[in-house]
């Protein structure tokens, strides 16, 4: 597609399940990112994936979080034993990776999960 | 932290007025972006400003950096009910790893 694909829109689980959020990025793009937005709040870094380097995880608020980056493309956000705390808008954004700086860092971002957790 | 920092947080002003935000960081910066986000959802970029540069601008959008406040401010011209939106600005560090993003203004423009 044209633009940063995340799956699902909305999701709502119960407290304890896992859940599993799905970013397809934009053709090319060697870097990926994931942030949590609570309410009305700035954006959380939560990782961040270039290229075949060892992914960035030192925004992962806790070891129930991870995420994978199959063949360098779509990415997967995985939260084990859902807490409320972890209700939030999970953003996922690409760009075309680390360079000389300027226009290759702007990042591409999807329109999020909307994650509620009961 | 390195994060940005928005001022004000909201701003409420009639159509056709100008709007400035602020945004305040904390180390040095490789460039400084400018965001918008309308409901909640995903974020588009408006403008990049590199380090090096002193002043931005991209149709009726303004933005300056003064790296020695460790500042930028975002200016709208003649603003638009359309612009209604919260607008986050991001600084990208040498590092070029992570970026940081500020709590944002949430501009409303009056009809």
């Amino acid at each position: 597609g044209a633009g940063v694909s995340q799956s699902p829109s909305n999701k709502v689980t119960e407290k304890g399940k896992d859940v599993e959020l799905r970013c397809d990025p934009i053709s090319g793009h060697t870097a990926l990112y994931w942030y949590r937005q609570s309410l009305g709040q700035g954006l959380e870094f939560l990782i961040y994936f270039q290229g075949n380097s060892a992914p960035d995880k030192s925004g992962l608020p806790s070891d129930r979080f991870s995420a994978e980056r199959t063949g360098g493309s779509v990415s997967t956000l995985t939260i084990q034993r859902t807490q409320q705390e972890d209700s939030a808008v999970y953003l996922c954004a690409s760009s075309f990776g680390v360079g000389a700086g300027g226009p290759r860092n702007i990042q591409y971002f999807g329109a999020g999960t909307r994650l509620s957790v009961l | 932290s390195q994060q940005g920092e928005e001022d004000p947080q909201a701003l409420s002003i009639q159509e056709g007025e100008n709007a400035t935000m602020n945004c305040s960081y904390k180390t040095s910066i490789n460039n400084l972006q400018w965001y918008r986000q309308n409901s909640g959802r995903g974020l588009v970029h408006l403008i990049l400003i590199r380090s090096n540069e002193r002043e931005k601008h991209s149709g009726r959008l303004r933005v300056t950096l003064d790296t020695s406040k460790k500042s930028s401010s975002l200016l709208i011209t003649a603003s638009r009910a359309a612009d209604t939106a919260s607008y986050f600005c991001a600084t990208g560090g040498y590092n070029f790893n992570k970026f940081y993003f500020g709590s944002g203004t949430k501009l409303n423009v009056k009809p």
